[in-house]
Protein backbone atom coordinates (compact mmCIF):
# COMPACT_ATOMS: atom_id res chain seq x y z
CA UNK A 1 0.00 0.00 0.00
CA UNK A 2 1.52 3.11 -1.09
CA UNK A 3 2.32 5.93 1.64
CA UNK A 4 3.11 9.54 1.26
CA UNK A 5 5.11 11.57 4.16
CA UNK A 6 5.96 14.84 4.23
CA UNK A 7 8.54 16.14 6.30
CA UNK A 8 8.30 18.87 8.23
CA UNK A 9 4.94 18.93 9.28
CA UNK A 10 5.42 22.53 10.17
CA UNK A 11 7.91 25.11 8.84
CA UNK A 12 7.99 28.84 10.21
CA UNK A 13 10.55 30.80 7.96
CA UNK A 14 11.38 34.60 7.68
CA UNK A 15 9.81 36.55 4.48
CA UNK A 16 12.99 36.33 1.83
CA UNK A 17 14.40 32.84 2.70
CA UNK A 18 13.95 29.87 0.63
CA UNK A 19 11.61 27.13 1.32
CA UNK A 20 12.35 23.32 1.30
CA UNK A 21 9.64 21.09 1.57
CA UNK A 22 10.27 17.16 1.15
CA UNK A 23 7.85 14.21 0.40
CA UNK A 24 8.64 11.04 -0.16
CA UNK A 25 7.11 7.79 -0.96
CA UNK A 26 7.40 3.77 -0.17
CA UNK A 27 6.02 2.66 -3.59
CA UNK A 28 8.02 4.38 -6.89
CA UNK A 29 5.72 2.57 -8.74
CA UNK A 30 3.76 5.80 -9.47
CA UNK A 31 2.29 7.85 -12.69
CA UNK A 32 2.83 11.36 -11.56
CA UNK A 33 3.25 13.73 -8.40
CA UNK A 34 1.34 16.64 -7.85
CA UNK A 35 2.14 19.78 -5.21
CA UNK A 36 -0.83 21.17 -4.24
CA UNK A 37 -1.58 24.26 -1.92
CA UNK A 38 -4.24 24.26 0.41
CA UNK A 39 -5.55 28.01 2.36
CA UNK A 40 -7.72 27.49 5.71
CA UNK A 41 -10.56 25.78 5.37
CA UNK A 42 -10.31 26.16 1.38
CA UNK A 43 -9.98 23.82 -1.37
CA UNK A 44 -6.58 22.69 -3.22
CA UNK A 45 -5.29 24.48 -5.64
CA UNK A 46 -2.56 22.23 -7.84
CA UNK A 47 0.57 24.31 -8.24
CA UNK A 48 2.76 21.52 -10.20
CA UNK A 49 2.49 18.54 -11.44
CA UNK A 50 5.38 16.08 -12.40
CA UNK A 51 5.11 12.81 -14.69
CA UNK A 52 6.45 10.06 -13.70
CA UNK A 53 9.62 10.01 -16.76
CA UNK A 54 10.70 13.97 -15.50
CA UNK A 55 13.04 15.36 -13.06
CA UNK A 56 11.40 18.35 -12.21
CA UNK A 57 8.95 21.07 -12.93
CA UNK A 58 9.28 24.99 -12.69
CA UNK A 59 6.94 27.80 -12.39
CA UNK A 60 7.93 30.90 -11.44
CA UNK A 61 9.78 31.03 -7.97
CA UNK A 62 8.50 27.30 -7.56
CA UNK A 63 10.51 24.22 -8.72
CA UNK A 64 9.66 20.79 -7.64
CA UNK A 65 12.11 17.65 -8.46
CA UNK A 66 11.23 14.28 -8.49
CA UNK A 67 13.88 11.29 -8.18
CA UNK A 68 11.38 8.47 -8.54
CA UNK A 69 13.89 5.24 -7.55
CA UNK A 70 14.22 6.84 -4.36
CA UNK A 71 11.03 7.82 -3.86
CA UNK A 72 10.97 11.36 -3.00
CA UNK A 73 10.24 14.87 -4.05
CA UNK A 74 11.07 18.63 -2.94
CA UNK A 75 9.41 21.69 -3.88
CA UNK A 76 11.19 24.92 -3.32
CA UNK A 77 9.66 28.06 -3.34
CA UNK A 78 12.04 31.00 -3.82
CA UNK A 79 11.88 34.17 -2.13
CA UNK A 80 9.14 33.28 0.25
CA UNK A 81 6.45 35.97 0.77
CA UNK A 82 4.01 35.88 3.97
CA UNK A 83 1.19 35.16 0.97
CA UNK A 84 2.97 32.07 0.14
CA UNK A 85 1.65 31.06 4.36
CA UNK A 86 -0.35 27.50 3.65
CA UNK A 87 -0.14 24.15 3.95
CA UNK A 88 1.50 22.15 1.00
CA UNK A 89 0.16 18.85 0.54
CA UNK A 90 1.90 16.10 -2.39
CA UNK A 91 0.04 13.63 -3.65
CA UNK A 92 1.43 10.62 -6.11
CA UNK A 93 -0.66 9.60 -8.66
CA UNK A 94 -0.76 5.30 -8.85
CA UNK A 95 -2.88 2.66 -10.36
CA UNK A 96 -7.09 3.15 -10.25
CA UNK A 97 -6.53 6.69 -10.57
CA UNK A 98 -6.44 7.23 -7.21
CA UNK A 99 -4.23 10.31 -5.58
CA UNK A 100 -2.54 9.19 -2.52
CA UNK A 101 -2.02 12.29 -0.27
CA UNK A 102 0.87 13.25 2.29
CA UNK A 103 -0.04 14.48 5.70
CA UNK A 104 1.06 18.38 4.38
CA UNK A 105 3.48 21.11 5.69
CA UNK A 106 2.09 23.74 7.45
CA UNK A 107 4.38 26.89 6.41
CA UNK A 108 4.34 30.53 8.03
CA UNK A 109 6.25 32.99 6.18
CA UNK A 110 7.04 36.04 8.54
CA UNK A 111 7.05 40.02 7.53
CA UNK B 1 -13.75 29.51 -17.12
CA UNK B 2 -11.24 27.25 -14.79
CA UNK B 3 -13.58 26.77 -11.78
CA UNK B 4 -14.81 24.28 -9.52
CA UNK B 5 -17.68 25.57 -7.87
CA UNK B 6 -19.09 24.16 -4.87
CA UNK B 7 -22.50 24.70 -2.78
CA UNK B 8 -23.06 25.43 -0.20
CA UNK B 9 -19.49 26.37 1.04
CA UNK B 10 -21.60 25.55 4.80
CA UNK B 11 -24.07 23.27 6.08
CA UNK B 12 -25.25 22.57 9.24
CA UNK B 13 -27.46 19.62 9.33
CA UNK B 14 -28.70 17.23 12.34
CA UNK B 15 -28.51 13.17 11.91
CA UNK B 16 -31.64 13.16 10.75
CA UNK B 17 -31.67 15.10 7.62
CA UNK B 18 -31.89 14.67 3.99
CA UNK B 19 -29.45 17.64 2.32
CA UNK B 20 -27.49 17.88 -0.97
CA UNK B 21 -24.06 19.22 -2.08
CA UNK B 22 -23.52 20.66 -5.43
CA UNK B 23 -20.64 20.75 -7.78
CA UNK B 24 -20.45 22.49 -11.02
CA UNK B 25 -17.61 23.04 -13.51
CA UNK B 26 -17.64 24.19 -17.37
CA UNK B 27 -14.46 22.82 -18.66
CA UNK B 28 -15.82 20.48 -20.40
CA UNK B 29 -14.03 17.65 -17.60
CA UNK B 30 -15.16 14.37 -18.16
CA UNK B 31 -14.49 12.86 -15.14
CA UNK B 32 -15.41 14.23 -11.53
CA UNK B 33 -14.16 13.08 -8.03
CA UNK B 34 -15.75 13.75 -4.22
CA UNK B 35 -13.10 13.50 -1.50
CA UNK B 36 -13.63 13.91 2.12
CA UNK B 37 -11.07 15.68 4.52
CA UNK B 38 -10.63 16.25 8.33
CA UNK B 39 -9.50 18.33 10.09
CA UNK B 40 -5.23 18.68 9.37
CA UNK B 41 -6.29 15.30 7.35
CA UNK B 42 -5.20 15.06 3.93
CA UNK B 43 -8.31 14.04 1.72
CA UNK B 44 -9.27 10.95 1.06
CA UNK B 45 -11.10 9.52 -2.08
CA UNK B 46 -14.09 8.63 -1.99
CA UNK B 47 -15.75 8.83 -5.31
CA UNK B 48 -14.90 9.05 -9.14
CA UNK B 49 -17.27 9.53 -11.74
CA UNK B 50 -16.26 9.11 -15.91
CA UNK B 51 -18.24 10.03 -18.18
CA UNK B 52 -21.11 10.28 -15.98
CA UNK B 53 -20.56 6.63 -14.88
CA UNK B 54 -19.83 6.10 -11.10
CA UNK B 55 -16.29 4.06 -11.42
CA UNK B 56 -14.62 4.27 -7.90
CA UNK B 57 -16.63 3.74 -5.11
CA UNK B 58 -13.83 3.88 -1.88
CA UNK B 59 -16.33 1.17 0.51
CA UNK B 60 -18.27 4.73 1.06
CA UNK B 61 -21.06 4.55 3.69
CA UNK B 62 -24.50 3.95 1.77
CA UNK B 63 -25.43 7.10 3.90
CA UNK B 64 -23.31 9.17 1.22
CA UNK B 65 -25.17 8.54 -2.06
CA UNK B 66 -23.42 10.60 -5.15
CA UNK B 67 -25.31 11.48 -8.42
CA UNK B 68 -23.91 12.38 -11.98
CA UNK B 69 -26.68 14.00 -13.66
CA UNK B 70 -24.90 15.37 -16.39
CA UNK B 71 -21.63 15.60 -17.24
CA UNK B 72 -21.32 19.58 -15.78
CA UNK B 73 -22.66 18.79 -12.47
CA UNK B 74 -22.12 16.32 -9.45
CA UNK B 75 -24.03 16.18 -6.67
CA UNK B 76 -23.74 14.45 -3.35
CA UNK B 77 -26.68 13.22 -1.23
CA UNK B 78 -26.52 12.99 2.49
CA UNK B 79 -29.39 11.22 4.46
CA UNK B 80 -28.53 9.83 8.40
CA UNK B 81 -25.47 11.66 9.34
CA UNK B 82 -23.28 10.82 11.99
CA UNK B 83 -20.83 13.18 13.65
CA UNK B 84 -18.07 12.01 12.68
CA UNK B 85 -19.06 12.56 9.14
CA UNK B 86 -18.61 16.20 9.99
CA UNK B 87 -15.40 17.02 7.56
CA UNK B 88 -14.74 19.20 4.18
CA UNK B 89 -16.17 17.64 1.35
CA UNK B 90 -14.15 18.74 -1.88
CA UNK B 91 -15.12 18.08 -5.28
CA UNK B 92 -12.61 17.75 -7.97
CA UNK B 93 -12.36 17.53 -12.17
CA UNK B 94 -10.38 16.45 -14.59
CA UNK B 95 -10.87 16.14 -18.26
CA UNK B 96 -10.76 12.44 -17.70
CA UNK B 97 -9.77 9.39 -15.98
CA UNK B 98 -6.62 9.69 -17.79
CA UNK B 99 -3.96 9.32 -14.83
CA UNK B 100 -1.72 12.00 -16.08
CA UNK B 101 -3.87 15.33 -16.13
CA UNK B 102 -3.99 17.76 -13.41
CA UNK B 103 -6.85 17.88 -11.13
CA UNK B 104 -8.80 20.78 -10.41
CA UNK B 105 -10.52 21.02 -7.00
CA UNK B 106 -13.37 23.42 -5.87
CA UNK B 107 -13.39 25.26 -1.75
CA UNK B 108 -15.20 22.59 -0.71
CA UNK B 109 -18.34 22.73 1.45
CA UNK B 110 -17.48 22.60 5.32
CA UNK B 111 -20.28 20.16 6.66
CA UNK B 112 -21.11 20.30 10.68
CA UNK B 113 -23.28 17.11 11.73
CA UNK B 114 -25.39 18.23 14.61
Amino acid sequence: KQEVTQIPAALSVPEGENLVLNCSFTDSAIYNLQWFRQDPGKGLTSLLLIQSSQREQTSGRLNASLDKSSGRSTLYIAASQPGDSATYLCAVQAAGNKLTFGGGTRVLVKP
Amino acid sequence: DTEVTQTPKHLVMGMTNKKSLKCEQHMGHRAMYWYKQKAKKPPELMFVYSYEKLSINESVPSRFSPECPNSSLLNLHLHALQPEDSALYLCASSPSENIREKLFFGSGTQLSVL
